[in-house]
């Protein structure tokens, strides 16, 4: 069974630095693209990132180039988010996903709260 | 303002079929394929339809997609009340080099 269990979520100060992680089973890490995708409170889907299955690729959201890495440990089968320099309206839940270049996001976790406010 | 064009919201009664719209531009929906994502309330997105057309595993027939030039769509026969939730489509811009989501649509099943 594929599974994706975010975590590194919480509630951080405007300026503040964060690191999410992406813990990943059921299918073998290495071989897939990963995926960022948020969504603010009451709102709707943003993608965020994504990083190919060896890493050397990526890709951001205009919008979040210089703030935000993405990275991966294949031998940890894990997918991370560091995020500098957070803004209030970064606030929202962060969701990693599966990706395959047919077949974008074909599984998410439930997602982590980042809220960022004073 | 999301980069694909969805409207808001729509309803409909058990049993209807109804339709959700997507429209883009050349550099996503004209020149790559379209995605449909569903949501439920309180949970995560889930895919409902990749490449156009294809259904995600487990996806009943019920749901279909097309997409002709810049626009998509989003087919619901035989409504059901657990179909309730949101649905974003989504498609890769070649402009900017991302993946970008419509607005969403919110189904109300009557």
């Amino acid at each position: 069974e594929v599974q994706l269990v975010e975590s590194g979520g919480g509630l951080v100060k405007p300026g503040g630095s964060l690191r999410l992680s992406c813990a990943v089973s059921g299918f073998t890490f290495s071989s897939y693209s990963m995926n960022w995708v948020r969504q603010a409170p009451g709102q709707g889907l943003e993608w965020v990132a994504c990083i190919s299955s060896g890493g050397d690729y990526i890709y951001y959201a205009d919008s979040l180039k210089g703030r935000f890495t993405i990275s991966r440990d294949n031998a940890e089968n894990s997918l991370y988010l560091e995020m500098n320099s957070l803004r209030v309206e970064d606030t929202a839940v962060y969701y990693c996903a599966r990706d395959l270049t047919v077949k974008p996001c074909d599984y998410w976790g439930q997602g982590t709260l980042v809220t960022v406010s004073s | 303002q999301s980069v694909l064009t969805q409207p808001p919201s729509t309803s409909g009664t058990p049993g209807q079929r109804v339709t959700l719209s997507c429209s883009g531009r050349s550099s996503n929906l004209g020149s790559n394929p379209v995605h449909w994502y569903q949501q439920l309330p309180g949970t995560a997105p889930k895919l409902l339809i990749y490449s156009n057309y294809q259904r995600h595993s487990g996806v009943p027939d019920r749901f279909s997609g097309s997409r002709s030039g810049t626009s998509a769509s989003l087919v619901i026969s035989g409504l059901q009340s657990e179909d309730e939730g949101d649905y974003y489509c989504a498609a890769w811009d070649d402009s900017l080099s991302g993946l970008v989501f419509g607005g969403g649509t919110k189904l109300t099943v009557l």
